[in-house]
């Protein structure tokens, strides 16, 4: 079946610092999307990506489809503390996830 | 502002039992999903669900899983015999179109002795 391959596992970063991951795919996908996952909690989508090449902003959330529709980004500029929890990319529209980007933030 | 709601948040069950997970969806949602996520793991595809029929469903959605909709509210996923990798979060998710803009309850919990 798809698999998408989601790096980094993790990241220990400084509060006011940016972060990238991204996600890459041996297949095709028409839909890239961005979920954050809290602990105990259903994931909740940031970003949604429909076209190839497409890159798109949400607060300081941007993430970027790409060319060849296998891969995606998800950057996030000047962390705070609140964004720590688990980042998923997915891909089409029954959502293959990856294994996620686990985000941890010192203050 | 609407959400998508589970229940029970968590289940304890023996191996062998049969277990009922509700869902209420988005009211003006018209696919609903089940997924679910082993501990500390991704969160894997279960089945999708439009106009009263399962549209795709996945290797992990085997003979003992069904889901319904009894009524014009709940959806439900049904484990008919209850195995110990059965455990799992479960969640529910809905959307208006089959986009992957998906909304996703809060998850129910499923641990089986």
């Amino acid at each position: 079946g798809q698999q998408l391959n989601q790096s980094p596992q993790s990241m220990f970063i400084q509060e006011g610092e940016d972060v990238s991951m991204n996600c890459t795919s041996s297949s095709i996908f028409n839909t890239w999307l961005w979920y954050k996952q809290d602990p105990g909690e259903g994931p909740v989508l940031l970003i949604a990506l429909y076209k190839a090449g497409e890159l798109t902003s949400n607060g300081r959330l941007t993430a970027q489809f790409g060319i060849t529709r296998k891969d995606s980004f998800l950057n996030i500029s000047a962390s705070i503390p609140s964004d720590v929890g688990i980042y998923f990319c997915a891909g089409s529209e029954k959502l293959v996830f990856g294994k996620g980007t686990k985000l941890t933030v010192n203050p | 502002e609407p959400e998508v709601t589970q229940t029970p948040s968590h289940q304890v069950t023996q191996m062998g039992q049969e277990v009922i997970l509700r869902c209420v969806p988005i009211s003006n949602h018209l696919y609903f999903y089940w997924y679910r996520q082993i501990l500390g793991q991704k969160v894997e595809f279960l089945v999708s669900f439009y106009n009263n029929e399962i549209s795709e469903k996945s290797e992990i959605f085997d003979d003992q899983f069904s889901v319904e909709r009894p009524d014009g509210s709940n959806f439900t996923l049904k484990i008919r015999s209850t195995k110990l990798e059965d455990s799992a979060m479960y969640f529910c998710a809905s959307s208006v179109l089959y986009t992957g803009e998906l909304f996703f309850g809060e998850g129910s919990r499923l641990t089986v002795l």
